[in-house]
């Protein structure tokens, strides 16, 4: 019965490989998002989907690119793999009008990506 | 620019004492906070959150104070139990037209409670 799932939960690769992060969440939320951890443990935004509309595009490098068919699920594509991009990555997703207070973001467990 | 930040990277405490998380922040459109708990290897979990129209919302063993006028937030924690050894993030929302949770996340503290 999970809420927010994430595939894979760990990936390693090298430099220059183009890979995806699956996330899938079951709570009937309409809104997804991608969060990036870095070594510093800061948590930023990256992406927001609302039923499969782009909303939030925060500075985030081109090669980094989401998609989403349908509001159940969001991917993250990335392309051309830098040791930089080295973090753990969160799917979340919540329910707009989102600022209810009772629609907190929901994780996934996160995807700890390694470029080597 | 790191707009909400904690500064205590580690607390610990004994159990059954009450624990006392802080947070601040500097952003003044601001206007909604949460706390997250995140064990290792698993994401964050939403704990409690207030509106900047109150000063304090509780829960259970959970309390959020917020000072505005100080852009300051804290989260307390009693009586204190070995579970709720965590990391606590703290967060900020407000002044984003564009749809959305958009929340800026402090790095956290890193809460031990010992036996």
């Amino acid at each position: 019965d999970t809420a927010v799932s994430q595939t894979p939960k760990y990936l390693v690769t090298q430099m220059g490989n183009d890979k995806s992060i699956k996330c899938e969440q079951n709570l009937g939320h309409d809104t997804m998002y991608w969060y990036k951890q870095d070594s510093k443990k800061f948590l930023k935004i990256m992406f927001s989907y609302n039923n499969k509309e782009l909303i939030i595009n925060e500075t985030v490098p081109n090669r980094f690119s989401p998609k989403s068919p349908d509001k159940a699920h969001l991917n993250l594509h990335i392309n051309s793999l830098e040791l930089g991009d080295s973090a753990v990555y969160f799917c979340a997703s919540s329910q707009i009008g989102g600022r209810s207070y009772n629609s907190p973001l929901h994780f996934g467990n996160g995807t700890r990506l390694t470029v080597t | 620019d790191q707009q909400v930040k904690q500064n205590s990277p580690s607390l610990s405490v004994q159990e059954g004492r009450i624990s006392i998380l802080n947070c601040d922040y500097t952003n003044s459109m601001f206007d909604y906070f949460l706390w997250y708990k995140k064990y290792p290897a698993e994401g964050p979990t939403f704990l409690i959150s207030i509106s900047s129209i109150k000063d304090k919302n509780e829960d259970g063993r959970f309390t959020v104070f917020l000072n505005k006028s100080a852009k300051h937030l804290s989260l307390h924690i009693v009586p204190s139990q070995p579970g709720d050894s965590a990391v606590y993030f703290c967060a900020a929302m407000g002044g984003y037209t564009g749809g959305g949770n958009k929340l800026t996340f402090g790095t956290g503290t890193q809460l031990k409670v010992e036996l």
